[in-house]
């Protein structure tokens, strides 16, 4: 079955502090692997995609084939990071729907 | 205008009832994918159209339904609300299949 998993609802740290949003998936193939983020208020926008291998706002996402893991980083937190992040997968079979995991807040503490 | 737009942004609707939610896409886009989002969930998949043709639905029943329009717009019906129905409905665009979704702000539909 194809199913993203985020372990943690609630990720907690102070300002200047590293993050690590843990993303694990499980699709037979090749996935291509998305984070999505949600500020307060604001519609559901696209942070990065591992196609890309891109930065954005510092955040970074590394696919590990071997580890199932998609896992978002950066490596200083910042206030304004605070949002939920929803890690997600591009499944082929039904004409690219996305499948998402359950979402982590990520909480900044100033 | 640009990025995708829903209506309305809030409903409220009793249940065994009728719902439509409409959607425009961003322009440009003519692929446009439904999701219901549960309290506390991450967005589930409804269905999905590529130039007016359903290309791929999720696990819900029948009564969830959809069209897409010649300028890409998009509704989703529900027929016979049930109280599980109560849930953030969100519409995404985009120009292909499968990448970089613009997902619209939502209509929050409250079954009583």
């Amino acid at each position: 079955a194809q199913r993203v998993t985020q372990p943690e609802k609630l990720l907690s740290v102070f300002k200047g502090a590293p993050v690590e949003l843990k993303c694990n998936y499980s699709y037979s193939g090749s996935p291509e692997l998305f984070w999505y983020v949600q500020y307060s208020r604001q519609r559901l926008q696209l942070l990065l995609r591992h196609i890309s291998r891109e930065s954005i706002k510092g955040f970074t996402a590394d696919l590990n084939k071997g580890e199932t893991s998609f896992h978002l980083k950066k490596p200083f937190a910042q206030e304004e990071d605070s949002a939920m992040y929803y890690c997600a997968l591009i499944s082929g079979n039904q004409g690219g729907k996305l499948i998402f995991g359950q979402g982590t807040e990520l909480s900044v503490k100033p | 205008e640009t990025g995708v737009t829903q209506s309305p942004t809030h409903l409220i609707k009793t249940r065994g009832q009728q719902v439509t939610l409409r959607c425009s896409s961003q322009s440009g886009h003519n692929t446009v994918s439904w999701y219901q989002q549960a309290l506390g969930q991450g967005p589930q998949f409804i269905f999905q159209y590529y130039r007016e043709e359903e290309n791929g639905r999720g696990n819900f029943p029948p009564r969830f339904s959809g069209l897409q329009f010649p300028n890409y717009s998009s509704e989703l019906n529900v027929n016979a609300l049930e109280l599980d129905d109560s849930a953030l409905y969100l519409c995404a665009s985009s120009s292909l299949l499968g990448l970089g979704y613009t997902f619209g702000s939502g209509t929050r539909l409250t079954v009583v």
